[in-house]
């Protein structure tokens, strides 16, 4: 069974910074082939792609953040850590980690985590 | 950027059949997929390859792709099937993600 859980700090300031980990079971990110994600979700809006982390260390970032995102991994500890600096009060939103399996064409998420509501407010 | 383009709202009478579209520039030579989302729950892929159903997604469910839409499609639609459904697709190592559309069976 894959299961995926976000955790980090349910409020900030504006220009703090947010740190995600994500802490997976039931796969390995040294699988080729294997990714995970990271996904927002403002409250009432859509979802909106932030970063994806491979099992051979290919990162690659949503290009409006790019400059605010660091995605990393610790494949022993089963754990993807996003951060994002300097915190805005748009960045609002639960935030969900998403695993890319293998044997799929493309990307795709087939396992989510529940997520964890941010807020960000002075 | 690439963008995709959802539809916000579909309605559908129980038992008939709603199709929820998404629009990309030459998306029929992308991967599709789509996500239901349930209030306060997080998505669950419905549809992966543009067609192909993961483990336990009722048969009612199937997707297509070709040209510039893919498609959604749910046969006899049911109550169950009243949620946010969103299409995701990949372009230039981004992953992207259309507005959603919101299905009411009513």
């Amino acid at each position: 069974q894959i299961t995926l859980k976000e955790s980090g700090p349910p409020l900030l300031k504006p220009t703090e910074t947010l740190t995600l980990t994500c802490t997976f079971s039931g796969f390995s990110l040294t699988t080729s082939g294997v990714g995970v994600g990271w996904i927002r979700q403002p409250p009432g809006k859509a979802l909106e792609w932030l970063a994806m982390i491979y099992w051979d260390d290919d990162k690659h970032y949503s290009p409006g953040l790019k400059n605010r995102l660091t995605i990393t991994k610790d494949s022993s500890s089963n754990q993807v850590v996003l951060t994002i600096t300097n915190l805005d009060l748009v960045d609002t939103a639960t935030y969900y980690c998403a695993q890319r399996p293998v044997g799929i064409r493309g990307t795709a998420f087939a396992n989510w985590g529940q997520g964890t509501l941010v807020s960000v407010s002075s | 950027s690439y963008d995709l383009t959802q539809p916000p709202s579909v309605s559908v009478s129980p038992g008939q059949t709603a199709t929820i579209t998404c629009s990309g520039d030459k998306l029929g030579n992308k991967h599709v997929c789509w996500y239901q989302q349930r209030p306060d729950q997080p998505p669950v892929m419905v549809m992966y390859q543009d067609s192909k159903r993961p483990s336990g997604i009722p048969e009612r469910f199937s997707g297509s792709n070709a040209g510039n839409t893919a498609t959604l499609t749910i046969s006899r639609a049911q109550s169950v099937d009243e949620a946010d459904y969103y299409c995701q697709s990949y372009d230039s190592n981004t992953v992207v993600f259309g507005g959603g559309t919101k299905l009411t069976v009513l």
